[in-house]
């Protein structure tokens, strides 16, 4: 079965600083990653995915993701944090084998841009 | 275009009681599901649908059941409403021409007591 992990309960930055939210995965065959955000009170909104092709993934609102195989992480990035970026995140993997394609989530990390 | 929409927002039930927790999208997409969410961890997935007519048990289905009668609308239904059930139910949808991605509704808190 496949999983996720967020190591992170919390990570805190500072405004106009990078940020990382990190993400490892367990998953048989080739992986298909997402991360979502979560705004409080809200649902999910689909930030960014990885298929195939490049190591480097653009999203909305200036997010990007690098997928790394033989680490098996998918880290979330954005090269200069806005307080409004402060949410929860969630990295997902998606269900093979049953579920159709459901996806696997994370447990979140809650990102904090302090100004 | 609306998207994915649920009602209610919020509900309060008593242990034992029973509802249907609505959902519907305007995006014509095939796929469709459940998924509830408790503090502190990722969403569950309950029920999901391929189609009209068709439905399938997720990861944690026991106290729920489904029904797709149209292609917009998915409504969970809970039997005998006990705390365990107290979570946020999202409902998603995708495509089955895109690329795996749902798309999520605004949720419904429900609290059983």
């Amino acid at each position: 079965a496949q999983s996720v992990a967020q190591p992170e309960d919390q990570v805190n930055v500072a405004e106009g600083n990078p940020l990382t939210v990190k993400c490892t995965y367990s998953v048989s065959g080739n992986p298909y990653l997402f991360w979502y955000v979560q705004y409080p009170n809200r649902g999910l909104q689909f930030l960014l995915k990885y298929i195939t092709g490049d190591n480097l993934v653009k999203g909305s609102y200036g997010f990007e993701a690098e997928f790394n195989k033989s680490q098996t992480s998918f880290h979330l990035k954005k090269p200069s944090a806005l307080v409004s970026d402060s949410a929860l995140y969630f990295c997902a993997v998606r269900d093979i084998g049953g579920g159709a394609d459901g996806l696997t989530f994370g447990k979140g990390t809650h990102l904090i841009i302090q100004p | 275009n609306a998207g994915v929409t649920q009602t209610p927002k919020f509900r309060i039930l008593k242990i034992g009681q029973s509802m249907t927790l609505q959902c519907t999208q305007d995006m014509n997409h095939n796929y469709m599901y459940w998924y509830r969410q408790d503090p502190g961890m990722g969403l569950k997935l309950i029920y999901y649908s391929v189609g009209a007519g068709i439905t399938d048990k997720g990861e944690v289905p026991n106290g729920y059941n489904v029904s797709r009668s149209t292609t917009e609308d998915f409504p969970l239904r809970l039997e005998l409403a006990a705390p365990s059930q107290t979570s946020v139910y999202f409902c998603a949808s995708r495509s089955s021409a895109s690329s795996y991605e749902q798309y999520f509704g605004p949720g419904t808190r429900l609290t059983v007591t």
